[in-house]
């Protein structure tokens, strides 16, 4: 398994321009997360999904928006970058069995909007 | 509202132990994970409490008392490799949201 993977792994931006980030995993989980993390602080939860079909806002939603068409996808859209959106992104995911508490973390995508 | 607090940065010992401490204030409480992220890297799971009382792992172990709102990650035996970030999250509801505090930065001295 590959487990979570995320493209691109680093992108620049201009101020108004959109992108899509990508997240892959082959875990077949339910459970998928997207988390936002600014320079020496916590991961901030942006949205997330408990199966395909159905998506729900976290701490963070302004400026984003997702889509959950099939269990493997969980994309991550900006549609106006802003200098607030600089941050590193991480997407995660987790099974729905008790042996499988535990979010898997994607490798992170880097952003940064000028 | 919800709240986790852990100290900033520590600083040890290689060889030494070191508890690092996480109170929050959180409703539909559902456990609590301890993570581990080196610089630049993705978050990797360490640890899950979800009844009060002690976990142990090897040289990792995590305390949880949900009366006092109150968890900590004691590591033992330091090595150099364990100087990281130090991520407390609680666990809301069935939909297994995380909300993370701030991290602790710790740096094992030789």
């Amino acid at each position: 398994n590959a487990g979570v993977t995320q493209t691109p792994k680093f992108r620049i931006l201009k101020i108004g321009q959109s992108m899509t980030l990508q997240c892959t995993q082959d875990m077949n989980h339910n459970y998928m997360y997207w988390y936002r993390q600014d320079p020496g602080m916590g991961l901030k939860l942006i949205y997330y999904s408990v199966g395909a079909g159905i998506t729900d806002k976290g701490e963070v939603p302004n400026g984003y928006n997702v889509s959950r068409s099939t269990t493997e996808d969980f994309p991550l859209r900006l549609e106006l970058a802003a200098p607030s959106q600089t941050s590193v992104y991480f997407c995660a995911s987790r099974g729905q069995s008790a042996e499988l508490e535990t979010q898997y973390f994607g490798p992170g995508t880097r952003l940064l909007v000028l | 509202g919800q709240n986790i607090d852990q100290p900033t940065e520590m600083t040890a010992t290689e060889g030494a132990i070191v508890q690092i401490n996480c109170t929050y204030q959180t409703s539909g409480f559902n456990g609590l994970f301890w993570y581990q992220q080196h610089a630049g890297e993705a978050p990797t799971f360490l640890s899950y409490n979800v009844l009060d009382g002690l976990e142990e792992k090897g040289r990792f172990s995590s305390f949880l008392s949900r009366s006092k709102g109150y968890s900590y990650l004691l590591l033992k035996e330091l090595q150099m490799k364990d100087s990281a970030s130090y991520l407390c999250a609680v666990r809301k509801g069935q939909g297994g949201k995380l909300i993370f505090g701030q991290g602790t930065e710790l740096s094992v001295k030789p």
